[in-house]
């Protein structure tokens, strides 16, 4: 059963990076697409951006001039970077595999999540 | 501001059905289809529905899916005290060329 583990730091410096890591366990990265979503305190899901199987990413274009999604199949991760923050960027951060896009859009499998707040 | 709008807030009591309505436009909820997910605190969402009216393993037949036109429902029959969570909806936009989700709606069991 695929599983999901997102890491990285809890707490950014307001204008920093933010850099998060996303462990595929139990099954591959290939030959899926994957999401990266993120949840304000008290708010709704917000969607940063997804990768393609085939390497193509497409991002939210509230975020697109500061978001990075990649794949790293030889370990078996995702990564988020987002350049800039600022507190707004606040929240906890999930990857998700994608099931389905396009037409069928759907996610089947999410991470625990982690939260990430930004403050000096 | 969501592209798709679910209504903030739904209750029912114990064995009731209750729906949860998702409105969007012809660029997404009309030309594609839906899924759904729940949410309790501090957890992760998890996959309820898909492909409008599709449930995965393990999910009960007490919970459905519809769609008409530009709006999507999910009903929840037989309400149990354990169906207390958020519920969020989702689909493609063909316009954005991306997923678009609902606000979430947050599903009270009296």
């Amino acid at each position: 059963q695929v599983q999901l583990q997102e890491s990285g730091p809890g707490l950014v410096k307001p204008s920093g990076t933010l850099s998060l890591t996303c462990t595929v366990s139990g099954g591959s990265t290939s030959p899926y697409s994957w999401h990266w979503m993120r949840q304000p305190p008290g708010k709704g899901l917000e969607s940063i951006g997804y990768i393609y199987y085939t390497g193509t990413t497409t991002y939210n274009p509230s975020l697109k001039s500061r978001v990075t999604i990649s794949v790293d199949k030889s370990k078996n991760q995702l990564s988020l970077k987002l350049t800039s923050v600022t507190a707004a960027d606040s929240a906890v951060y999930y990857c998700a595999r994608v099931g389905a896009t396009g037409y069928f859009f759907y996610l089947d499998v999410w991470g625990k999540g982690t939260t990430v707040t930004v403050s000096s | 501001q969501s592209v798709l709008t679910q209504p903030p807030s739904a209750s029912g009591t114990p064995g009731q059905k209750v729906t949860i309505s998702c409105s969007g436009s012809s660029s997404n909820i009309e030309s594609n289809t839906v899924s759904w997910y729940q949410q309790f605190p501090g957890t992760a969402p998890k996959l309820l529905i898909y492909n409008i009216d599709k449930r995965p393993s393990g999910v009960p037949d007490r919970f459905s899916g519809s769609k008409s036109a530009t709006s999507a429902s999910l009903g929840i029959s037989g309400l149990q005290s354990e169906d207390e969570a958020d519920y969020y909806c989702a689909t493609w936009d063909d316009t954005l060329n991306g997923p678009v989700f609902g606000g979430g709606t947050k599903l009270t069991v009296l």
